[in-house]
């Protein structure tokens, strides 16, 4: 399949753990944030989102938190499972929508056995 | 349901020659977004389509044109390729430009 990202920094887990993904968006005045998950050969696929009047989020196995402050994103991915290895990506937007996003330069999640 | 397709799934073109690009939203979906995927980063916004007509545009040259049919369907034609247009390029679709997006798998271009 396509290889998304060879030289991206890379998050390496056990199976089980918990992971914890961190981006550094870029636009203050940004509103409206997600995260994607892309497996080889895939396109981005929806993990959770979150707007700027909020801090944290849950949703199944995975929070985001937001720290506006310091215009800092991060994923956690409780006990992380084999199919959860993929380049994950923050995305951020002016919008208060998904129009028009802005993707960070990912970060690729390797969980070992 | 089927969700976006795209097509082809690679192409190889030369310097200087044109390309267009096919995407097919996923079902009830009105709003087609485009983006480049170089390898190695994020994708980057071309450009979205609403109603037959482009709304948003990223920083692109014009080079990068797109169009959108009756059915939703949408192209994205770029023209004097240079190498540097190497890319997969992802189309995502989304019930209204605010809807949550749905990406396609790609098209990979290569240009030598």
């Amino acid at each position: 399949g396509e290889s998304v990202g060879l030289h991206l920094p890379t998050l390496s887990v056990q199976e089980g753990d918990n992971s914890i993904i961190n981006c550094a968006y870029s636009n203050s005045a940004s509103d409206y944030f997600i995260w994607y998950k892309q497996e080889s050969g895939k396109g981005p696929q929806f993990i959770i989102d979150i707007r700027s009047n909020m801090d944290k989020r849950q949703g199944q196995r995975v929070t985001v938190l937001l720290n506006k402050t310091v215009k800092h994103l991060s994923l956690q991915i409780a006990a992380t499972q084999p199919g959860d290895s993929a380049v994950y990506f923050c995305a951020e937007s002016l919008t208060g929508t998904a129009s028009k996003l802005t993707f960070g330069t990912g970060t690729r999640l390797q969980v070992t056995l | 349901d089927a969700g976006v397709t795209q097509s082809p799934t690679h192409l190889i073109k030369t310097r200087g020659q044109q390309v267009t690009l096919r995407c097919s939203p996923k079902s009830g979906h009105d709003t087609v977004s485009w983006y480049q995927q170089a390898l190695g980063q994020g994708p980057q916004f071309i450009f979205q389509y609403y109603e037959e007509e482009e709304r948003q545009r990223g920083n692109f040259p014009d080079r990068f044109s797109g169009h959108q049919f009756p059915n939703y369907s949408s192209e994205l034609n770029v023209n004097a390729l240079l190498l540097g247009d190497s890319a997969l390029y992802l189309c995502a679709s989304s019930l209204k430009a605010g809807g949550p997006l749905f990406f396609g798998p790609g098209t990979r271009l290569t240009v030598l």
